[in-house]
């Protein structure tokens, strides 16, 4: 596709369900980013993926929050028993490589946890 | 602690004026610096990368101009217009962590008629 996909666009969840969220990269990007935005706050980083090296996963919360990204392709973002502070706009975005290029950003997945 | 700072936080300017947005960060030891912007509800849009060998990037009425010695980037918005009312953030790739871009909270513009 053109841009970064990500799915779904929103999302209502019951306290203590798990969700999934899914994102599309830019086709070629080798590298991909979750980022979390709580409403009026900054960026969080969360977790990035570069080819098939080993995610780095340090911004990650806590154990709730896990990512798969097979090779270059698709990747998703679950989080398990969800509480009401993780309802954030949940942002993917990807690039060629890790250093040197300009980053895009998706729409984002707009969380709400009731 | 490796940090970006942005200021103002909010600013409100007529249309057609100049303006500066800042940008300041912690340590000058960095990959790139990226400007953005983010409508209400929306992702964010790329607006201009420096690299870290780059002074400035130009794209039509943006200018972000680098000074990695003093950790200071500035946007320059020529001749503003209500479509320029934005969230504006600076991101930027810290050597040494090279997998994210450390965010700013952002300038939060409104160009009014």
């Amino acid at each position: 596709g053109a841009g970064v996909s990500q799915s779904p666009s929103n999302k209502v969840t019951e306290k203590g369900k798990d969700v999934e969220l899914r994102c599309d990269p830019i086709s070629g990007h080798t590298a991909l980013y979750w980022y979390r935005q709580r409403l009026g706050q900054g960026l969080e980083f969360l977790i990035y993926f570069q080819g098939n090296s080993a995610p780095d996963k340090s911004g990650l919360p806590s154990d709730r929050f896990s990512a798969e990204r097979t090779g270059e392709s698709v990747s998703t973002l679950t989080i398990q028993r969800t509480q009401q502070e993780d309802s954030a706009v949940y942002l993917c975005a990807s690039s060629f490589e890790v250093s040197g290029n300009t980053i895009y950003f998706g729409e984002g997945s707009w969380l709400t946890v009731v | 602690k490796q940090e970006v700072t942005q200021i103002p936080a909010a600013l409100s300017v007529p249309e057609g004026e100049n303006l500066v947005l800042n940008c300041s960060f912690t340590d000058s030891a960095i990959y790139n610096l990226q400007w953005f912007r983010q409508d209400p509800g929306k992702g964010l849009t790329s607006l201009l990368l420096i690299q870290s060998s780059q002074r400035e990037q130009t794209s039509g009425r943006l200018n972000a101009s680098l000074d990695k010695s003093s950790g200071r980037s500035t946007l320059y918005i020529a001749a503003s217009q209500p479509g320029d009312s934005a969230t504006y953030l600076c991101a930027v790739k810290f050597a040494g962590t090279a997998s994210k871009l450390t965010f700013g909270t952002g300038t939060r513009l409104q160009v009014t008629l």
